[in-house]
């Protein structure tokens, strides 16, 4: 079945830096790579998903980059500020197929 | 909209006795899908439901948990006796027939004491 692996697990970084999880996924079919956001005692929310069809997508500071010969994906945050705070997870499924999710990444922004 | 909604928010319970959660997703929504998370591992993928049916239960861990969504609407989690190893948060989550986006409840914190 389908392993999604996520790396870092603990991200620090000042205010205004960029920040960059990177996650693998084992499943060649795979084909929808969503990014979840988890603040702390909330819903994990949806911020960005990408289709296999693409290779980059962009919203605002949040970016994610896809590489489907390599089987890996990348969220990238850019000019971070103290509300970025939270655990990202990133997350695989071949089309409405259940998601597997990633270990999670524990990102603080300091002021 | 109503967001998906889980109950309860927090249950410690003593190991062997019955917890029971329940998750009410949007309105409309056919799929619904239960995942755990242990602490600092991944939301790991429970079982799904399509209406009243189980599409996919290959996440349950063993015969303590049973899973229902009777009519088709509301769910609820058995576990049923609890060990140990069963705390972590318990998460729903539903989308419509066709849509890949899930949308998650606040999930339940089960301690097993």
């Amino acid at each position: 079945g389908e392993n999604v692996e996520q790396h870092p697990s603990t991200l620090s970084v000042q205010e205004g830096d960029s920040a960059v999880i990177k996650c693998t996924y084992s499943d060649s079919a795979s084909n929808y790579f969503p990014w979840y956001k988890q603040e702390l005692g909330k819903r994990p929310q949806l911020i960005i998903d990408i289709r296999s069809n693409v290779g980059e997508k962009k919203d605002q500071r949040i970016a994610v980059t896809l590489n489907k010969t390599a089987k890996h994906f990348s969220l990238h945050i850019t000019e971070t500020q103290p509300e970025d705070s939270a655990v990202y997870f990133c997350a695989a499924s071949k089309g409405t197929d259940k998601l597997i999710f990633g270990t999670g990444t524990r990102l603080q922004v300091f002021p | 909209e109503a967001g998906v909604t889980q109950f309860p928010s927090h249950s410690v319970i003593e190991k062997g006795q019955t917890v029971t959660l329940r998750c009410d997703p949007i309105s409309g929504h056919d799929n619904l899908y239960w995942y755990r998370r242990v602490m600092g591992k991944e939301i790991k993928f429970l079982l799904h439901f399509v209406k009243e049916s189980k599409q996919d239960e290959s996440g349950m861990p063993n015969n303590r948990f049973l899973a229902e969504r009777t009519g088709g609407t509301y769910s609820t989690l058995k576990v049923q006796p609890a060990e140990l190893e069963d705390s972590g948060v318990y998460f729903c989550a539903s989308t419509s027939v066709g849509n890949e986006k899930l949308f998650f409840g606040s999930g339940t914190q089960l301690s097993v004491l």
